[in-house]
Order: C-alpha cells, then structure tokens, then sequence
C-alpha cells in the first residue's frame, strides 16, 4: 500500500521568509513518480512539479525548490522568499502502479498562510 | 486547448436526491478517475476507468456509481445522497494511467448535500 504523509498541517511565515513543506512517502514499488501541487483560495489543483524514483537531483524552478532524497523517502518542497500569493493548500502525492496503478495518492495537505 | 471540464461547479441538494456530476476531457485519454477532497484527508480515489465499459473501484466508492459509455465521458452518479457525501469532487484524465503519466484535474465540484 502506499502512503503519504504531510506532518505540516499548517504554517505562516511572513513576506520574505523562506518555507520548507515536508513530505514523507511509503511504497513498496521500486519505479514511481512524486508529486506536488497548490490548490490556491479559487479550488483548482495547480500541477507544480513531477519527480521519478530514478532521479535525485535537486529542481530548482525560481523560488521553488524540491529536495528528493530516497534514503529518508521524502520529498520536501522550498519557497525561498514566500509571498502572499504563494497563500494555498499545497499537496504532496504519489503514483506507484502497481495494484494501484494510474492512483495518485495524496497527503493531507499542507495550509501556507502568507502574511504581508 | 486540453481540457477537463466538470459540471455543475456548485450543487447544493437535499439528501436522498439522485445527481449526476459530469465529467469530460478532450486529450483522448484512456485513463479517467474521481477522486474526493475532505479537509484533513487530502484527496482519496472514488472510482477509476481504464478505458470505455472498465471500472473499478478506488479507496471510497461507497454511495457512488460510474459509468464510461464514451471515452470522452465519466459521470459521478450519486444516486442517493447524504451529508457525508457533501464535499469537492476532482475529476483527473491521464493518458494510460501508467505513472509517468501527468494526471490532469477539472476545475473541481463543490458539493454540498443538506
């Protein structure tokens, strides 16, 4: 079975401040792919980035930043310099196949409030 | 433009009356699931479809039913709702299915069931 744990269920920082999303996978598949997405006030679910279990490189893309380590099974996110508008519930996820396969399963979410 | 499109965007319904959420996407894709969002739970897999006349059930599928008569097309039938059912539905298209893939969400559907 596969499981995704988001221990953050909210945070707030201030304009500026950097902000580190923790996301902590389980599966037992050995190929699967990492997910992050925002889900901003208006509902909709923003694709952010997708990450293979064969790839461990860092991915910066401006101030987003996500960190895969296999060895901690986690896949943490980084807002460097957050904004306001970087205000949304931020979900982890995951696609193993498998039994599962073409599911996504997602964490609980992460609340980011930013304040100006 | 790729699309998936839901509809209605909000219903407000009383318990035990049937409704239908609609669900189309224009990528051709094979791969099409429901999946609902309740605070706390993240989102959870109602019902998934391999292809025309396949489905199968996900992580929550009681109260709902599917169909896929069209590749293009995979209703959310709730045929008698209830408050527990009241929550944001996603509709998502992928390819295949197969993990590499992107999955591709609809704008979601706000449920509320009195």
């Amino acid at each position: 079975a596969q499981k995704v744990t988001q221990a953050q269920t909210e945070i707030s920082v201030v304009e500026k401040e950097d902000v580190t999303l923790d996301c902590v996978y389980e599966t037992r598949d050995t190929t699967y792919y990492l997910f992050w997405y925002k889900q901003p006030p208006s509902g909709e679910l923003v694709f952010l980035i997708r990450r293979n279990s064969f790839d461990e490189q860092n991915e910066i893309s401006g101030r987003y930043s996500w960190n895969f380590q296999k060895s901690t099974s986690s896949f943490n996110f980084t807002i460097t310099a957050s904004q306001v508008v970087d205000s949304a519930v931020y979900f982890c996820a995951l696609n193993a196949g498998g039994t599962s396969y073409g599911k996504l399963t997602f964490g609980q979410g992460t609340i980011l409030t930013v304040h100006p | 433009e790729a699309q998936v499109t839901q509809n209605p965007r909000y219903l407000i319904t009383v318990t035990g009356k049937k409704l239908t959420v609609t669900c189309s996407q224009n990528m051709n894709h094979e791969y099409m699931s429901w999946y609902r969002q309740d605070p706390g739970l993240g989102l959870r897999q109602i019902y998934y479809s391999m292809n025309v006349e396949v489905t199968d059930k996900g992580d929550v599928p009681e109260g709902y039913k599917v169909s896929r008569k069209e590749k293009r097309n995979f209703p959310l039938i709730l045929e008698s709702p209830s408050p527990n059912q009241t929550s944001l539905y996603f509709c998502a298209s992928s390819l295949d299915g197969g993990s590499r893939n992107e999955q591709f969400f609809g704008p979601g559907t706000r449920l509320t069931v009195l």
